[in-house]
């Protein structure tokens, strides 16, 4: 089993709509979580952290932490073309600087 | 903001060569890594540094070595490059506190 597991994708959208990524974590011990985003040839930048189970906000993007389930979700509203991207789940434990890499869910947004 | 450079965007070699592979940042981060990417594989882990003089292996240390003399640079070396090592070197930095990787723009590598 994957330390971190996302569903490859493509996950296709209309633009406007609702695109919410998963990620399932298997390390029970795993405190900090973040959404990269990373555009074809492009390095990975970081569009969100959460570090406490619930939702945190920013803009059109929502994180989604649930430690007991073991999953954190992204969501993003109104989405646009420009958010056609790879999504990358990272999460690490106290005890590491390391972060463990999801393999990323490719979204396309169709216009 | 954090900035992490490379050195070079894009590098063709031949096999056998020595190659570096350098990385700055300008945030006085204590953590460096270096990432090599390819596609259906994800992001892997090849060395860190959690400070001047020290590293730790990651996943895939084989055929690679680092060196980090100054808090700012982390360099990756191909002691004799092969074709297998082809890919997308990604360097970052975190801070010890949050943990969150900042990363460079990354150097496509390829080996002839």
């Amino acid at each position: 089993q994957k330390e971190v597991e996302q569903n490859s994708g493509p996950l296709s959208v209309p633009e406007g709509a609702i695109a919410s990524l998963n990620c399932t974590y298997s390390d029970r011990g795993s405190q900090s979580f973040f959404w990269y985003r990373q555009y074809s040839g492009k390095s990975p930048e970081l569009i969100m952290s959460i570090y406490s189970n619930g939702d945190k906000e920013d803009g059109r993007f929502t994180a989604q932490l649930n430690k007991a389930s073991q999953y954190v979700s992204l969501l993003i509203r109104d989405s646009q073309p420009s958010d056609s991207a790879t999504y990358l789940c990272a999460v690490t434990t106290a005890a590491s600087y390391k972060l463990i890499f999801g393999s990323g869910t490719r979204l396309l947004v169709r216009p | 903001d954090v900035k992490v450079t490379q050195s070079s965007r894009y590098l063709v070699k031949r096999t056998g060569e020595k190659v570096f592979l350098e990385c700055v940042q300008d945030m006085d981060h204590e953590n460096m890594f270096w990432y090599r990417q390819d596609p259906g594989l994800g992001l892997r882990l090849i060395y860190f540094s959690y400070d001047v003089k020290m590293k730790e292996k990651g996943d895939i240390p084989e055929g690679y070595s680092v060196s980090r003399e100054k808090k700012e640079r982390f360099s990756l070396i191909l002691e004799s490059a092969s074709t297998n090592q082809t890919s997308m070197y990604l360097c970052a930095s975190s801070s010890p506190q949050g943990n969150t990787q900042y990363f460079g723009p990354g150097t496509r590598l390829t080996v002839l």
